[in-house]
């Protein structure tokens, strides 16, 4: 079978650092994705790691560590229009015909 | 414009009516997926197609057909509306070999 954990919900504060965590098991792995969506809006790309290790893009950053079955996306220096759900998927099997299977979304509320 | 499109946007209809969600695509991609989004479900896969002559169920194919006219375009069916089926759908495709998807604007279907 196939299951991905994301926390439901997190708070931070405008300017601070957030850590979204994401684990997974799945049959296979061929990589990870982490997409934003804002409310009523489609899922955008945001990341993605195939090796352990951090892949970093900006104020985004992601980690993987596949011995785990774990990742994070990292968020530096938080602005307002970072509140928005940010899904972890996972592309499993060995071939990228097997659909992206995608968490159910931690939404994340930026504060001032 | 828009690489990945849908029609309608938004639509109403009542319980027992025909509707069709359409989805086309000038990205060239071959995979194609349609999805759901329901608060706190998370973005569930109804079903995919590879080719023209490929269709696969996703895990909430019961209710919904789907048709592959032609490479570039993609097409969900409710036969008879329930008023369960009130959701976000969303199309995707997908390139060769282990890329990102790419989603469209969603279409916003409410049945009464």
């Amino acid at each position: 079978g196939q299951n991905i954990d994301q926390p439901t919900e997190m708070t931070a504060t405008e300017g601070a650092i957030v850590q979204i965590n994401c684990t997974y098991q799945t049959s296979g792995f061929n990589g990870l994705f982490w997409y934003q969506q804002h409310a009523g809006e489609a899922p955008t790309f945001l990341s993605y790691n195939v090796l352990d290790g951090l892949e970093e893009k900006g104020r985004f950053s992601s980690f993987l560590s596949r011995s785990k079955g774990y990742s994070y996306l990292l968020l530096k220096e938080l602005q307002m229009k970072d509140s928005a759900s940010y899904l972890c998927a996972v592309s499993g099997a060995f071939s990228g015909n097997t659909p992206l299977v995608f968490g159910k979304g931690t939404r994340l509320s930026v504060i001032a | 414009d828009a690489d990945v499109t849908q029609t309608p946007r938004n639509r109403i209809t009542k319980t027992g009516k025909r509707i069709m969600l359409e989805c086309s695509q000038t990205k060239g991609h071959d995979r194609m997926y349609w999805y759901r989004q329901d608060p706190g479900l998370g973005l569930r896969l109804i079903y995919y197609s590879f080719d023209v002559k490929d269709i696969n169920k996703g895990e909430i194919s019961d209710g919904y057909s789907v048709s592959r006219q032609a490479q570039a375009k993609f097409s969900l069916s409710l036969e008879s509306a329930i008023p369960n089926q009130t959701a976000l759908y969303f199309c995707a495709t997908r390139g060769t070999g282990i890329g990102e998807q790419y989603f469209g604007p969603g279409t916003r279907l409410t049945v009464t």
